[in-house]
């Protein structure tokens, strides 16, 4: 079973748009949850941390179930400037590793 | 705003030959990290390093690769004998704190391995 996994996607959505991107993770002891955002051939880029409470930065807003093992990402009033790959992560055991998803890739259009 | 930085960003070596990708990480962290990414795949964690030693290494990280802070500012990565499949980009990373604390990534190194 895969540590993070991701609907690949793409997405394609409008500009304006609300899209919403859903990950699980495997470890249960994990501590530590974040959404990435990557553009292509780039690094990795912090989007946002994932606290139990939820959390809201702008257009961004993340969830956490930690029963379900359970993440996401909504994105409201899309740009342009969104398109981009957006990797779920996770703090494996120790809290040393990251685990990335694969990704999901968003593309938003005129 | 402080930045992890990578040199050099794109490195071609034959089968073979060794490796060392270098980075400078953010200057008040205290954990370093070195992940890489096959072309089309996930990024992948290596290995992990705190106060001069490796705290965490993947299977990934064999006998072929080594890590080394040999001065206050520099984190390099070495890659004794390269094969075709290490091309990937390598992504060094700092954080300030262990597993809270969010990892911040170089631009990272393209290596090709012909």
């Amino acid at each position: 079973r895969k540590e993070v996994e991701q609907d690949p996607g793409p997405f394609n959505v409008p500009e304006g748009a609300t899209v919403a991107f859903n990950c699980t993770y495997s470890n249960s002891a994990s501590q530590s949850f974040f959404w990435y955002r990557q553009d292509c051939r780039k690094e990795p880029k912090l989007l946002m941390s994932v606290y139990s409470s939820g959390n809201e930065d702008g257009r961004f807003t993340a969830q956490l179930n930690r029963a379900s093992q359970y993440i996401s990402l909504l994105i409201r009033d899309s740009k342009l400037s969104d398109s981009a790959t957006y990797l779920c992560v996770v703090n494996g055991n120790s809290g040393y590793a990251l685990n990335f998803g694969k990704g999901t890739s968003l593309l938003v259009t005129p | 705003e402080p930045e992890v930085t990578q040199t050099p960003s794109h490195q071609v070596t034959q089968m073979g030959q060794e490796v060392i990708l270098r980075c400078v990480p953010i200057s008040n962290h205290l954990y370093f990290y070195w992940y890489r990414q096959i072309l089309g795949q996930k990024v992948e964690f290596l290995v992990s390093f705190y106060n001069n030693e490796i705290s965490e290494k993947s299977e990934i990280f064999d006998d072929q690769f080594s890590v080394e802070r040999p001065d206050g500012s520099n984190f390099t990565l070495k890659i004794r004998s390269t094969k075709l499949e290490d091309s990937a980009m390598y992504f060094c990373a700092s954080s300030g704190l262990l597993g809270d604390t969010e990892a911040f990534f170089g631009q990272g190194t393209r290596l090709t391995v012909v």
